[in-house]
């Protein structure tokens, strides 16, 4: 079975360009989570979707950050414009249902340097 | 709402001796624990979780870890560890009856293993 794919893997940009993250999560999960990590700590929710539905967005910076996931399958995450402080790892992971007990499959992120 | 500590942020550890990585966690409800791993460039990767019953939990690659409600900790341990331990290692918490899985995650525990 095919992990969760992310692309690109590395993505280096000035400041103030804008850049767009991809993901596919496992075949059949309906929940999609991209996630921050920056470095040396733990990840941090961003934004969940179940399906096509982005049900909670609470901590996604929606001055410059956007997301979408049409047809409840793959999801983009956009920065626009990018800053310094943006420079992170950002996971993409997907779980089959909603409840907290469920497993989350993670990807292996993109790592973005914004100079 | 939920909060992680990971008391050590660095572990050194000789090849073939035991690791103990300490987890405490805060919460107002009853949660759910995980412990999650990455190995350098690369996403997370589920090791166990407690959802209810043995206080004692069994993961992959040898790794245990005991829940204490109590003490409000989770520590995971490896009897025995190797080479390919060294990594980065997460322990994380979610709400049983909070809405949708959200996960918290610890700002991470680096395990360097040494021969």
């Amino acid at each position: 079975e095919a992990g969760v794919v992310q692309s690109p893997r590395y993505k280096i940009i000035e400041k103030k360009q804008p850049v767009a993250f991809w993901c596919n999560p496992i075949s059949g999960h309906n929940t999609l989570y991209w996630y921050l990590q920056n470095l040396g700590q733990g990840p941090e929710l961003l934004i969940r979707y179940e399906n096509e539905e982005a049900v909670d967005d609470s901590q996604l910076p929606k001055d410059r950050f956007s997301a979408e996931r049409l047809k409840g399958v793959d999801s983009t995450l956009k920065i626009q414009p990018a800053e310094l402080g943006d420079s992170a790892v950002y996971l993409c992971a997907s779980s089959l249902g909603v409840s907290g007990s469920e497993t989350q499959y993670f990807g292996p992120g993109t790592r973005l340097l914004v100079l | 709402a939920q909060s992680v500590t990971q008391l050590d942020s660095q572990v050194p550890v000789f090849e073939e001796a035991p690791v103990e990585l300490r987890c405490n966690y805060s919460s107002s409800v009853s949660v759910y624990l995980f412990w999650y791993v990455q190995y350098p460039n690369q996403g997370l990767q589920l090791l166990l979780k407690y959802l209810s019953g043995s206080t004692l939990v069994k993961g992959i690659n040898g790794f245990e870890a005991e829940f204490n409600k109590s003490q409000t900790s989770f520590h995971l341990r490896k009897p025995s560890v190797h080479i390919s331990d060294t990594a980065e290692y997460f322990c994380a918490v979610s709400g049983v009856k909070a809405a949708g899985n959200k996960l918290t995650f610890g700002g991470g525990t680096r395990v360097l293993v040494k021969p």
